[in-house]
């Protein structure tokens, strides 16, 4: 069974600093691996999407990373903004099973000004 | 192009009615999949739609079915509700493809009473 682990669980920054979001998954035959961004009530926004023979994926200050290998990627947030606070997920689907994503818990983030 | 949308945004229903919940996808995407959202059990995978044949299924009871029609709409039904039905109903939307970028509409909020 896909689990997905999320670290950390929330992350406090002040605003402008570059961080990362960690993502693992414990089953490596995936097809691809999404970011999603979640404001509060609201639903998902793709943020980046890595295919499995991919390494990384960029849009504007975020980069994102896949070791399919050791079932790991991050997130990279470069300059942070306070538009930037909201829960980050990761989500994976697998060989066997399709489009259907397993999630993982999500990393709150909140950018203060 | 018009986004996933989802009907109603939101519900509040009693212990064991039913409920209809309703997701029209992004013009020329043929599978729907439909998640719950809890802050238990966070975001779980229900089932899958697509060219209107459930193509994919989640771990959730039989009180949960969906169907999709002809022109990709796809409803979501619920019947007897618990509470612990109570969640944030999202469905996403993609082209077919199972390496495809998934786009995730506002969610349906279920309150059950």
């Amino acid at each position: 069974k896909q689990e997905v682990t999320q670290i950390p669980a929330a992350l406090s920054v002040p605003e402008g600093e570059n961080l990362v979001l960690n993502c693992s998954f414990t089953d490596s035959a995936i097809y691809n691996l999404q970011w999603f961004r979640q404001d509060p009530g609201k639903g998902l926004t793709s943020l980046l999407l890595i295919q499995s023979s991919q390494r990384e994926q960029t849009s504007g200050r975020l980069n994102a990373s896949l070791d399919k290998s050791s079932g790991r990627s991050t997130l990279y947030i470069a300059a942070s903004q306070p538009g930037d606070s909201a829960t980050y997920l990761c989500a994976v689907s697998r060989e066997t099973s399709g489009s259907r994503l397993t999630f993982g818990e999500g990393t709150q983030l909140t950018v203060n000004p | 192009k018009a986004g996933v949308t989802q009907t109603p945004r939101y519900l509040i229903k009693t212990r064991g009615q039913q409920v209809t919940l309703s997701c029209s996808p992004i013009s020329g995407h043929r599978s729907v999949s439909w998640y719950q959202q809890t802050p238990g059990q966070g975001l779980q995978f229900l089932f899958e739609y697509f060219s209107e044949t459930q193509r994919n299924k989640g771990n959730f009871p039989g009180r949960f079915s969906g169907r999709q029609f002809s022109n990709s709409r796809s409803e979501m039904n619920v019947s007897t509700l618990e509470l612990g039905d109570s969640a944030l109903y999202l469905c996403a939307s993609l082209r077919g493809g199972s390496t495809d970028t998934q786009y995730f509409g506002p969610g349906t909020r279920l309150t059950v009473l």
